[in-house]
């Protein structure tokens, strides 16, 4: 069936480093979402990509989509400790017409020492 | 606006009782959808809802049942709960099922089956 796999699963980093998490489907996808979800709480809507190829930043996050719309990557710049928690791709499963029922990656847990 | 919320907490059960998780949203959105979270994974749909008097499975709908009698909410309904049950259980709905929409998530129950 349709799976979204990200790697790593965990990463922890110093403060000021860079990060990035990959997420990589087995279907094509119309679009990709990425959530953060920081401990103990819940998922927040950070970007949606749409266009094959395309980049988007916030900030110090940048997004990007394969060009093949089956890969998406995640990285941070200069990591704060902010920016601690589980970051979730999503895509739409496949065939699911317009109910927006989603398949989400099992996500990437990212740790930042102080 | 509240948002989405979602009552229990934190809730722990013995094997073979039942309970309702409660979920209400105020943003007039037609889609719900209910989601459950297992430690170190990422989350998996249960059951949702395109409108009110709508329902259907999602991924992993056994051991649970939902309704829309109304827009605003759709309560969760676990029967002769078990151990597997044990999870973080998420509500979260959308304004439209388009590929531009995104979901808004509730702050999640943590239930524990013992």
């Amino acid at each position: 069936g349709q799976q979204v796999m990200q790697i790593p699963q965990y990463q922890h980093v110093q403060e000021g480093e860079d990060f990035t998490t990959y997420c990589n489907s087995s279907t094509t996808l119309s679009n990709i979402q990425w959530y953060k979800q920081r401990p103990g709480g819940h998922p927040v809507f950070l970007i949606q990509l749409v266009k094959s190829g395309e980049v988007k930043k916030q900030k110090r996050l940048t997004f990007q989509f394969g060009e093949a719309k089956k890969n998406s990557s995640l990285h941070i710049t200069a990591t704060q400790t902010t920016d601690v928690g589980t970051y979730f791709c999503a895509g739409p499963i496949k065939g699911s017409g317009n109910t927006g029922k989603l398949i989400f990656g099992q996500g990437t847990t990212l740790q930042v020492k102080p | 606006n509240a948002g989405v919320t979602q009552t229990p907490k934190f809730r722990i059960l013995k094997i073979g009782q039942s309970m309702t998780l409660q979920c209400a949203q105020d943003m007039n959105h037609n889609y719900m959808y209910w989601y459950r979270q297992d430690p170190g994974m990422g989350l998996k749909l249960i059951y949702y809802s395109v409108g009110a008097g709508i329902t259907d499975k999602g991924e992993v709908p056994n051991g649970y049942n939902v309704s829309r009698s109304t827009t605003e909410d759709f309560p969760l309904r676990l029967e002769l709960a078990a151990p597997s049950q044990t999870s973080v259980y998420f509500c979260a709905s959308s304004y439209l099922a388009t590929f531009t929409d995104t979901q808004y998530f509730g702050p999640g129950t943590r239930l524990t089956v013992l």
